[in-house]
């Protein structure tokens, strides 16, 4: 089974409409990530969370929100749906016993049309 | 300027040959460096890390970093057709989380 899991994988949703994307881990790390990957372009950090208690806006964190449910769920929602959200989104994770390397492993990707 | 840049490319090299992937940051305070493969369609994939000057070998891959000059590159020996991806430079700054490059598009020509 694989260590970081998402889901759904494809969506396509209205605008307006509220979504929210799910990320599971089972390598037992603190960290959690979520981004954003639009055509030929890197990874844009939305959000970020260090523990269950500590959540992080990351640089493109308007329009939308997180929930670290526990330390091997972290959730990423879109309140209200808009087609320039549309993007392959992320969820990765990292452990902090090993705080300078933050070597991340990341789930296999959702990707979202929003018509 | 972006944090981490690295060449837009797409980059071509005949199989057999030596691919050189190269990636330049801003933050002095990077730690930690990173290259991520990354298949088209799919998720990022570690693939070296590098945290001290010099170079670092695993198999056909030497990462190499030099922190005077905020440069960190990657070299392919031997590239294989399988090769062909995107490479994602990443650098830490210790303050938890990476920053990412946009990625340089490898092929790998038979």
């Amino acid at each position: 089974d694989a260590d970081v899991t998402q889901t759904p994988r494809n969506r396509i949703t209205k605008t307006g409409k509220r979504i929210m994307l799910e990320c599971s881990q089972t390598k037992g790390h603190d960290r959690m990530y979520w981004y954003r990957q639009d055509p030929g372009l890197g990874l844009r950090l939305i959000y970020y969370s260090f523990d269950v208690k500590d959540i992080n806006k990351g640089e493109i964190s308007d329009g939308y929100s997180v929930s670290r449910q526990a330390q091997a769920k972290f959730s990423l929602s879109l309140e209200s749906a808009i087609p320039n959200q549309t993007a392959l989104y992320f969820c990765a994770t990292s452990d902090s016993r090993d705080r300078v390397r933050d070597e991340q492993y990341f789930g296999p990707g959702t990707r979202l049309t929003v018509t | 300027q972006k944090e981490v840049e690295q060449n837009s490319g797409p980059l071509s090299v005949p199989e057999g040959a030596i691919a050189s992937l190269n990636c330049t940051y801003s933050d002095r305070g990077s730690q930690s460096f990173f290259w991520y493969r990354q298949y088209s369609g799919k998720s990022p994939e570690l693939i070296m890390s590098i945290y001290s000057n010099g170079d670092k070998e695993d198999g056909r891959f030497t990462a190499q970093l030099n922190k005077a000059s905020q440069y960190v590159s990657l070299l392919i020996r031997d590239s294989q057709p399988s090769d062909s991806a995107t490479y994602l430079c990443a650098a830490n700054t210790n303050a938890g989380k990476s920053t990412f490059g946009d990625g340089t598009t490898l092929t790998v020509k038979p």
